[in-house]
């Protein structure tokens, strides 16, 4: 069974600080990776997606992402957070044979002004 | 394009009614999910329509859960005899039919139940 580990459940930061939030999962297949955003009071945003090819992914909003296979992480990276990062992040996995996706249990980011 | 939509935003209900919800996808997507997700928790799956045929079915999804998908359009979950355990989000998702099969959420349906 497939399961995703994200290791911080709170981060709290200030504007400008870099953000690396941490994402590991459990699955021995082929796997589609996900981070997902949840703005306060507003519905999951695709943030970013790796299905193959480059292992650094680049997604919205200035975020990427990267994928390493042999330590079956791929966690997510910001250089400069900005107040309007405050949002729950969550990472996702989908083995390309299957059709669920399976999140972690999501962090709380919190960026002061 | 819209976005998928979902529909109640909430419902309160007393234990042991029935409730069910609404799911409409974005328009050319066939694919759709159903989640579930409590407070703290990350989204779980509960099952998985491609058009109309229901094709996944979680654990989680137990005998009181009912979904379908009649025309392959929009989408119900049925519960029945609701338990406060029911309580939580119910997300709805989409996806076009193309690697990555990357999922578009909708706001979900916020369910309390006393």
């Amino acid at each position: 069974a497939q399961s995703v580990s994200q290791h911080n459940h709170h981060v709290i930061l200030s504007e400008a600080a870099s953000l690396e939030l941490g994402c590991n999962y459990s699955y021995g297949g082929t796997v589609n990776l996900f981070w997902y955003v949840q703005y306060p009071g507003q519905h999951l945003q695709l943030l970013l997606k790796y299905f193959s090819g480059d292992p650094l992914v680049k997604g919205i909003k200035g975020f990427e992402a990267e994928f390493i296979k042999s330590k079956f992480s791929f966690n997510l990276r910001k250089p400069s957070v900005q107040w309007s990062d405050t949002a729950e992040y969550f990472c996702a996995v989908k083995s390309t044979a299957g059709n669920k996706l399976t999140f972690g249990g999501g962090t709380r980011v919190l960026v002061k002004p | 394009d819209t976005g998928v939509s979902q529909d109640p935003r909430h419902k309160i209900t007393k234990r042991g009614q029935n409730v069910t919800f609404r799911c409409d996808p974005i328009s050319e997507h066939n694919r759709l999910y159903w989640y579930r997700q409590t407070l703290g928790q990350g989204p779980e799956f509960l099952t998985y329509f491609q058009n109309e045929a229901q094709l996944e079915k979680s654990r989680l999804l137990s005998d009181r859960f009912s979904a379908e998908r009649p025309k392959g359009s929009f989408s119900t979950l049925e519960i029945q005899r609701t338990e406060q355990g029911d309580s939580a989000m119910y997300l709805c998702a989409s996806s076009a039919d193309r690697v990555p099969y990357e999922q578009y959420f909708g706001p979900g349906t916020r369910l309390t139940v006393t």
